[in-house]
């Protein structure tokens, strides 16, 4: 099946710090997705990028979805302690009309800012 | 609005016993998928409902996963027998049909934490 190869595996800042992450693939998506999990709650989405080459911020996060629909990125600039958390990456293919399929999923990066 | 909700948030059962997970997916949504995280790995995908049809199930493990959505509102996930390695947090998503809408990014419930001992 379609894998996602998410790096790095972790990262340990200093806040105030940039982070950058990325998520390449070997197969094409039609969506790629950010998502940041924190402890005992379910992933939310960051950000959603619909079109090759596309860069969209949400606020200190700016990610983009790669030209050749097989990679994205995210940065994170002037990090905070609020930050911490595991950051997944995630691609989606249609199913056609109107219906988008299954997430598959980066391994995710942890995130650790220290004050 | 509120948002997907999932039912238990812990479950702790021995090896051969059957545990059945709920979800709740957000009001209006007709898809709805089920994920599941093992210890430290990817999220990986179960299963994609459409209302209450299964529109995709070929990330369930195998014959003792059942999932059912009917009415397409609520879904659950039973697991019978449950063995060691079905341990891991489950969760579910749902999002709108359709782009039109111009909303299908899926939204997560905080999922269930299985442990089978």
């Amino acid at each position: 099946g379609q894998q996602l190869n998410q790096s790095p595996q972790s990262m340990f800042i200093q806040e105030g710090e940039d982070v950058s992450m990325n998520c390449t693939s070997s197969s094409i998506f039609n969506t790629w997705l950010w998502y940041k999990q924190d402890p005992g709650e379910g992933p939310v989405l960051l950000i959603a990028l619909y079109k090759a080459g596309e860069l969209t911020s949400n606020g200190r996060l700016t990610a983009q979805f790669g030209i050749t629909r097989k990679d994205s990125f995210l940065n994170i600039s002037a990090s905070i302690p609020s930050d911490v958390g595991i950051y997944f990456c995630a691609g989606q293919l249609s199913v056609g009309g109107t219906s988008y399929g299954k997430l598959t999923f980066g391994q995710g990066t942890i995130l650790t800012v220290h004050p | 609005e509120a948002g997907v909700t999932q039912f238990p948030s812990h479950s702790v059962i021995e090896k051969g016993q059957t545990v059945t997970l709920r979800c709740d997916p957000i009001s209006g949504h007709d898809n709805l998928y089920w994920y599941r995280r093992v210890m430290g790995k990817e999220i990986k995908f179960l299963l994609h409902f459409v209302k209450e049809s299964k529109q995709d199930e070929s990330g369930m493990p195998n014959n003792r996963f059942l999932a059912e959505r009917t009415g397409g509102t609520y879904s659950t996930l039973k697991v019978q027998p449950a063995e060691l390695e079905d341990s891991g947090v489950y969760f579910c998503a749902s999002s709108h049909l359709g782009r039109a809408s111009g909303r299908y990014e899926q939204y997560f419930g905080p999922g269930t934490r299985l442990t089978v001992t």
